[in-house]
């Protein structure tokens, strides 16, 4: 069964860094791609970029261009998302999805994990 | 503005069809997916590339697309349909951009 696992919750205070990983478990990160999505509290879905689970290759939207980082760890099959310069707006969900056609097809979602930016 | 335009709600008695638009100047005909999300949980794919139903979707849900409006439809809705529809499109230039969502209310 193909599955996703994140870490858990996360406080940090502001300006602090974070770093969210997200296992694959059913398959191997190397067969497909991982989004990361956040979801502020009452707010819709927003893109935060993909990692190519073979190349490591990645892509950002403008808006959190140099803030986000994402890396894979073949070896542990593990994806991670790092978030840097925290302010109480990246308070979110944190998703990592699976992607099999490189196309924004996210078939295979995490629970989520929950950042919590806060002093 | 995410780019997508959906409706804040609509609501649909038991039984009964709905539908969401989504619209979006030059919405890529392949590459729309709707998600269905429910309270707390993290998004389901129920249609992809426009008009696919992955595995383990229930036939009820199904997806169109005329234009720049892409439209999911649930025909015979029922209560454990309520939940949030969110549309999300790709782009080669720039990535995934999701619609701000729907709520649906089954009732």
């Amino acid at each position: 069964q193909v599955q996703l696992v994140q870490s858990e919750t996360e406080m940090k205070p502001p300006g602090a860094s974070v770093r969210v990983s997200c296992t694959a478990s059913g398959y191997s990160l190397t067969d497909h791609y991982i989004h990361w999505v956040r979801q502020a509290p009452g707010q819709g879905l927003e893109w935060l970029g993909w990692i190519n689970g073979n190349s490591g290759g990645t892509k950002y939207p403008e808006r959190v261009q140099g803030r986000v980082t994402l890396t894979r760890d073949t070896s542990s099959n593990t994806a991670y998302m790092e978030v840097t310069r925290l302010t109480s707006d990246d308070t979110a969900v944190y998703y990592c999805a699976k992607d099999s056609t490189s196309r924004g097809n996210m078939d295979v979602w995490g629970q989520g994990t929950t950042v919590i930016v806060s002093s | 503005s995410s780019g997508l335009t959906q409706p804040l709600s609509v609501s649909v008695s038991p039984g009964q069809t709905v539908t969401i638009t989504c619209s979006g100047d030059k919405l890529p005909y392949s590459y729309v997916y709707w998600y269905q999300q429910k309270s707390g949980q993290s998004p389901v794919l129920v249609i992809s590339q426009g008009t696919l139903r992955p595995s383990g979707i229930p036939e009820r849900f199904s997806g169109s697309h005329s234009g720049d409006t892409a439209t999911l439809t649930i025909r015979g809705a029922q209560s454990m349909d309520e939940a949030d529809y969110v549309c999300q499109s790709w782009h080669s230039n720039h990535g995934a951009v999701f619609g701000p969502g729907t709520k649906v209310t089954v009732l």
